[in-house]
């Protein structure tokens, strides 16, 4: 079967960094995506990996390693806005996403 | 900005009544999917569609119907509501080849209750 892992909740000090894990095993790769959704509202796209390594950007990074089934998301210098679930996705053999169940970061000052 | 409205933010309806959650983009997006998010679930796909009239089945199709008789419009159709069918709908557009995922562009959601 298909299955994607994330924690479900994590908690982290204003101004300090967090890494959200993601472990998948799916029916074929084809690129590994985050999403940030704030309670209540859309979820809105964060990056995307379909290389090992490292992406940066801004605040934010992500990293994979498709021989692990692994990635991580990287938060930086943590600010309270950034308390949200945040959703981890792979794309598969068809093309089709498959989502884990997201993890709920909170922030505290 | 790219901008997808869904109808209706919040709605309760009763058991067997005929639903129907409205998704409308503006950006001239090739896919359009219906998802439902429940807690300590993953997003789960309903349906999509690739192009106007054409829709596939994703993962729970069954209870749901859709239509897509426009290209900037994508409904959602529960025809006989049911109590487990209480969730959170979202709508998502995107590219990508037949359906296939490339960034999605998510709506605001509906959140349906049916007593």
């Amino acid at each position: 079967g298909q299955n994607i892992d994330q924690p479900t909740e994590m908690t982290a000090t204003e101004g300090a960094i967090v890494q959200i894990n993601c472990t998948y095993q799916t029916s074929g790769f084809n690129g590994l995506f985050w999403y940030q959704q704030h309670a209540g509202e859309a979820p809105t796209f964060l990056s995307y990996n379909v290389l090992d390594g490292l992406e940066e950007k801004g605040r934010f990074s992500s990293f994979l390693s498709r021989s692990k089934g692994y990635s991580y998301l990287l938060l930086k210098e943590l600010q309270m806005k950034d308390s949200a679930s945040y959703l981890c996705a792979v794309r598969d053999s068809n093309y089709q996403l498959i989502w884990g169940a997201g993890t709920k970061l909170i922030i505290k000052p | 900005d790219v901008k997808v409205t869904q109808s209706s933010r919040y709605l309760v309806k009763r058991t067997g009544e005929k639903v129907f959650l409205e998704c409308v983009q503006d950006m001239d997006h090739e896919n359009m999917f219906w998802y439902r998010q429940d807690p300590g679930l993953g997003l789960r796909l309903i349906y999509f569609s690739y192009d106007v009239k054409m829709k596939e089945k994703g993962d729970i199709p069954e209870g749901y119907s859709v239509s897509r008789e426009k290209k900037e419009r994508f409904s959602l159709i529960l025809e006989s509501a049911s109590t487990n069918q209480t969730s959170m709908y979202l709508c998502a557009t995107g590219t990508g080849p037949l359906g296939g995922a490339n960034v999605l562009t998510f709506g605001a959601g509906s959140r349906l209750t049916v007593l």
